[in-house]
């Protein structure tokens, strides 16, 4: 059974720049999995922030954005913000209508 | 306004079953295909199931599939998920999303708030 890997947590400075990653237990990721991404605070319904590798959903920021790196696909967040603290999600297309979710990172900003 | 408003959730026994509902409004339900994305309490997002815009089509995790079945009504802007023989491990809050477009696309382009479902003796 394949599965989705994500770093587990990350830390960035304010400001500063961070790229998140999004792979596979066995392969590459590329643009026909439709990697997407998404961001949930605690408490809080998740909210999608790039779908389809990199397109970036209405009202998000263009400092969040989405693109292949090697065999990964990554989120790659620029100026980093306080309110940028949260948990960050992949999903990948497996075929067939299947869609898996990788474990999440979580992002800390100080 | 858009809104997917999730419902239907509760304390269920292990083995029992339950039907939860989301209904949509402020778009127009029929152009997406729709999905349910599940997450227990402290965990991760887990992908559940999705349906095509007409319901023609259909797709299951494979924790869930044979117990699970995903539909539509179209005429009621509703979806459905049926949840039979339940376990411990379905504990978890259930969102409603609809997807990317009408078949098989990214989830989420909105989102509803969630429902819980407690599956404890």
């Amino acid at each position: 059974q394949t599965v989705v890997t994500q770093e587990p947590s990350f830390s960035v400075s304010p400001g500063g720049t961070v790229t998140l990653t999004c792979g596979l237990s066995s392969g590459s990721v590329s643009t026909s999995y439709y990697p997407s991404w998404y961001q949930q605070t605690p408490g809080q319904a998740p909210r999608t922030l790039i779908y389809s590798t990199n397109i970036r959903s209405s009202g998000v920021p263009d400092r969040f954005s989405g693109s292949i790196l090697g065999n990964k696909a990554a989120l790659t967040i620029t100026g980093a913000q306080a309110d940028d603290e949260s948990d960050y999600y992949c999903v990948l297309y497996m075929g067939s209508g299947i869609w898996v979710f990788g474990g999440g990172t979580k992002l800390t900003v100080l | 306004e858009v809104q997917l408003v999730e419902s239907g959730g509760g304390v269920v026994r292990p083995g029992g079953s339950l039907r939860l509902s989301c209904a949509a409004s402020g778009f127009t339900f029929d152009d997406f295909g729709m999905s349910w994305v599940r997450q227990a309490p402290g965990k991760g997002l887990e992908w559940v199931s999705d349906i095509h815009w007409n319901g023609g089509s259909t797709a299951y995790a494979d924790s869930v599939k044979g117990r699970f079945t995903i539909s539509r009504d179209n005429a009621k802007n509703s979806l459905y998920l049926q949840m039979n023989s339940l376990r411990a491990e379905d504990t978890a809050f259930y969102y409603c999303a609809s997807n990317h477009g009408s078949g098989s696309y990214p989830p989420g382009y909105y989102w509803g708030q969630g429902t819980l479902v407690t599956v404890s003796s």
